[in-house]
This record gives structure tokens, C-alpha cells and sequence, in this order.
């Protein structure tokens, strides 16, 4: 079955660039059926989604983020990406990958990895 | 585009109903029919309860419904039990493939 699994740095430094990856194994990223997703929640807050990342290409962005946010899809490697830039400490989250079906929902996530902003 | 409203807090003895509401615009929750709800116990990973309104995944127990009124979609969780506590948070397809959370709802049973 497949399985979505996160993955980089648990700190990183003020006005730096945050960056993640998200390892797809068990199927092909480059399934026509699915989109690619990032979620980010803060400590003790809600959701929130990042973006969302399609095999051919398309990337959609959150507008509140977008002018920060860079998601790629890799499908040579079966995994995409995220890249946050600028961060401060209000990006200070718990990261997860997720799969967005047909059916416009969430329906499998990684287990999230947790990326402190702190000098 | 901001977060779906969902009430803070609810509650409910085990055995009782506990109904959650997730409130959005005319564009978005009145719009659309794929709101989905998601349970996400203390430390875990949000698991899908709730897709396109009323479906259940494959597992997910009838105990959970979902349904909509105009703006506003709710879940129902019947028969509450121990292990229904946890936070609930609702999603809505926003349009050009974007999409929106709710603000959580943190579920107690008495």
C-alpha cells in the first residue's frame, strides 16, 4: 500500500529557506488520479493547507503563501518537494505530505515531521 | 482565503450524538459538495472520516455521518465513545484547485 513519508532539517534559522521533501512509496507519483499536497499546523493550532503539486507539472498555491511557497513534483525520484522561504518563527509547524484523490480530499498522509524556526 | 469556522469546543456522555458544524461561504462549503472531515487524535496523524459530504472511506465506522445545509456542513458522530476524543477539522474544495481547513473543533466526552 502506499505509503508517504517526510523528510529534512527539524531546525531551521530565521530568514532562511526551509526545505522538505516527501518520499512516495507503494505507487507512482505519477498516477493520473492524485495530486500531491502539502499541510502545515502549527503547535496547539489547525490545519493548513501549503499547496498542491500535480506529476505533469501544475502546482497550485495557498494565496497567504504563495509569494514564499515552492513546491516541485519529481517523478524520476517519486517524491516532491517544499521550499519556504523567509521563514520566521510563525512557520514554526508540523509539516505533513499528503495525497489529494479525485474526490478533492485528503484521503492519506505522511506522519508529519516538525520544523522549529529558532536562531 | 480564510479558515472554515467550526465551533472551538463540543461535547457529549458516551452514547450521546455530538453534532460539529464547519460554516464557509457561498463559494466555497455552498458551492461545492467535497467537504471532507478529518479526526485527529492527541500526537496523531488527521485521518479521513468524511469525503464529498456524506461518504465513509472504506473502515471508517457509521457512527460518523456527514451533511450539508447551504453554507454550513456538519458531522455527526452517534453513539460517542472514548475513543472519539480527539479534534475534528473540516476541508472544502475552494475552486482552481485550491483548498481551505477548518478552524478544528476539540471533541470531549464526559
Amino acid at each position: 500500500q502506499l505509503q508517504l513519508q517526510e523528510s529534512g532539517p527539524g531546525l531551521v534559522k530565521p530568514s532562511e529557506t526551509l526545505s522538505l521533501t516527501c518520499s512516495v512509496s507503494g505507487g507512482s507519483i505519477s498516477s493520473s488520479s492524485y495530486y500531491w499536497a502539502w499541510v502545515r499546523q502549527p503547535p496547539g493550532k489547525g490545519l493548513e493547507w501549503i499547496g498542491s503539486g500535480y506529476y505533469s507539472g501544475n502546482i497550485f498555491y495557498n494565496p497567504s503563501l504563495k509569494s514564499r511557497v515552492t513546491i516541485s513534483v519529481d517523478t524520476s525520484n517519486n517524491q516532491f518537494s517544499l521550499r519556504v522561504s523567509s521563514v520566521t518563527a510563525a512557520d514554526t509547524a508540523i509539516f505533513y505530505c499528503a495525497r489529494v484523490g479525485p474526490q478533492m480530499t485528503f484521503d492519506l498522509w505522511g506522519l508529519g515531521t516538525m520544523v522549529t524556526v529558532s536562531s | 482565503q480564510s479558515a472554515l469556522t467550526q465551533p472551538p469546543s463540543a461535547s457529549g456522555s458516551p452514547g450521546q450524538s455530538v453534532t460539529i458544524s464547519c460554516t464557509g461561504t457561498s463559494n466555497v462549503v455552498g458551492r461545492y459538495n467535497y467537504v471532507s472531515w478529518y479526526q485527529q487524535r492527541p500526537g496523531g496523524v488527521p485521518k479521513l472520516l468524511i469525503y464529498e459530504v456524506t461518504r465513509r472511506p472504506s473502515g471508517v465506522h457509521p457512527r460518523f455521518s456527514g451533511s450539508k445545509s447551504g453554507n454550513t456542513a456538519s458531522l455527526t458522530v452517534s453513539g460517542l465513545q472514548a475513543e472519539d476524543e480527539a479534534d475534528y477539522y473540516c476541508s472544502s474544495y475552494a475552486g482552481s484547485n485550491t483548498y481551505v481547513f477548518g478552524s478544528g473543533t476539540k471533541v470531549t466526552v464526559l
